[in-house]
């Protein structure tokens, strides 16, 4: 069975600290990785991940993936309150999109 | 204009009754998808489709039926709604594999409550 499992489930820091998120996945088939960031609205596309050991960088959001020990971790420096989010990973097989069930990262001032 | 638009965006309704949410795009992709979300569970991938003629299941398909009307348009049904159905339901498409970025888009949502 086609999963993706998350940790942690949820998250609360400080303005200005960095946060890990993980994200490991089982999923046959498999062909990319993506992170996406939900606020109260549907989810935006953050990265896409092919290839192990390439880091993907947007700002103060990085994302790397090891595709021999199946996972990824999404990195945010310097926290801001506006990253308070839920962040979902899924695992594309090319045909489907497999979804952990998030984590909830919350900043506070 | 959104890419991806879903109506009605918030629904209520009873048990039992019969509903339909409707899902349109413009970005031209093959591939649409209805998820539904439930705190705590993440996306629930409940049908695709690849095209006008190619529907299929997913995980979560029973008490639900779709129609891919045309490729820009896919809708979701609830043939007799259930309370436990209340969700959160998310349209998607995505490009062909290899064509593009792999990834999806996604419709505002419908927030869907049977009481």
């Amino acid at each position: 069975e086609d999963k993706v499992v998350q940790s942690p489930l949820s998250l609360v820091v400080h303005e200005g600290d960095t946060v890990t998120l993980n994200c490991s996945y089982e999923v046959t088939n498999f062909r990319s990785l993506l992170w996406y960031k939900q606020e109260k609205k549907a989810p935006t596309f953050l990265f896409m991940l092919t290839s192990s050991g390439i880091e993907k960088k947007s700002g103060r959001l990085s994302s790397i993936l090891d595709k021999k020990e199946l996972f990824s971790i999404l990195n945010i420096t310097a926290t801001q309150t506006g990253d308070s989010a839920v962040y979902l990973c899924a695992g594309n097989t090319g045909n489907q999109f497999y979804f952990g069930t998030g984590t909830s990262l919350t900043v506070i001032p | 204009d959104a890419d991806v638009t879903q109506t009605p965006r918030n629904r209520i309704t009873k048990t039992g009754k019969r509903i339909m949410l409707e899902c349109s795009q413009t970005k031209g992709h093959d591939r649409m998808y209805w998820y539904r979300q439930d705190p705590g569970l993440g996306l629930q991938l409940i049908y695709y489709s690849f095209d006008v003629k190619d529907i299929n299941k997913g995980e979560i398909s029973d008490g639900y039926s779709v129609s891919r009307q045309a490729q820009a348009k896919f809708s979701l049904s609830l043939e007799s709604a259930i309370p436990n159905q209340t969700a959160l339901y998310f349209c998607a498409t995505s490009d062909l594999p290899g064509t593009g970025l792999d990834t999806q888009y996604f419709g505002p949502g419908t927030r869907l409550t049977v009481l």
